[in-house]
């Protein structure tokens, strides 16, 4: 039993490029979520989704697309890097919203040069 | 000000110490509670959930939530280095529907021999 797998783990990118990262999870959670993590700003909600096929944004959500085609993977999209997206990205899961524990990746690093 | 405000610290401590973890929030609707503990370059994992006010206890560890002052602890005893991590506090104001957890910035604890 995995958990929530993230890929990759490290990335270096050129500003203006682009790139997918990946979130699979092996719990049949509905709910699965991407934050961002910088020093001193904490997690923030970048986009989330609460069943296949659905996505909504979060506090975080402009530079980012996101998509649920599958119930198990959730994917975020940076179509054009720039150097404020550099940071440590993090997908978590959930059995459902609100009151539900949330479950997370170890995280890709990401830097934008 | 953000809904909920957490100390990042660092906080600094000997091995065996009492440790005392505070969050406080303004939404008087939270009634979902979680402490997360978030090693190094590791994604955070869950440590207590508490519904509404009181008590709860788990090993070392006692989470602690007062909805009067709006005011949540996670006390740790007898901490020790394996300790040493950053713990976010996060909290919820229903079961369900789109509601997502809002986090605190994270405190980092540093218990040294």
């Amino acid at each position: 039993n995995a958990g929530v797998t993230q890929t990759p783990k490290f990335r270096v990118l050129k500003t203006g490029q682009s790139m997918t990262l990946l979130c699979a999870q092996d719990m049949n959670h509905e709910y699965m979520y991407w934050y961002r993590q910088d020093p001193g700003m904490g997690l923030r909600l970048i986009h989330y989704s609460v069943g296949e096929g659905t996505t909504a944004k979060g506090e975080v959500p402009d530079g980012y697309n996101v998509s649920r085609l599958k119930k198990q993977n959730f994917l975020l999209g940076l179509e054009s890097a720039a150097p404020s997206q550099t940071s440590v990205y993090f997908c978590a899961s959930s059995y459902s919203g609100g009151s539900q524990p949330q479950h997370f990746g170890d995280g890709t690093r990401l830097s934008i040069l | 000000q953000k809904e909920v405000e957490q100390d990042p610290g660092p906080l600094s401590v000997p091995e065996g110490a009492i440790v005392s973890l505070n969050c406080t929030y303004s939404n008087s609707a939270f009634q979902y509670f979680m402490w997360y503990r978030q090693y190094s370059r590791k994604g955070p994992e869950l440590l207590m959930y508490t519904y509404s006010s009181g008590n709860k206890e788990d090993g070392r560890f006692t989470a602690q939530v007062d909805k009067s002052s709006k005011y949540i602890s996670l006390f740790i005893r007898d901490s020790q280095p394996s300790d040493s991590a950053t713990y976010l506090c996060a909290m919820s104001e229903r079961a369900g529907g789109s509601y997502i957890p809002t986090f605190g910035r994270g405190t980092s604890l540093i218990v040294h021999p």
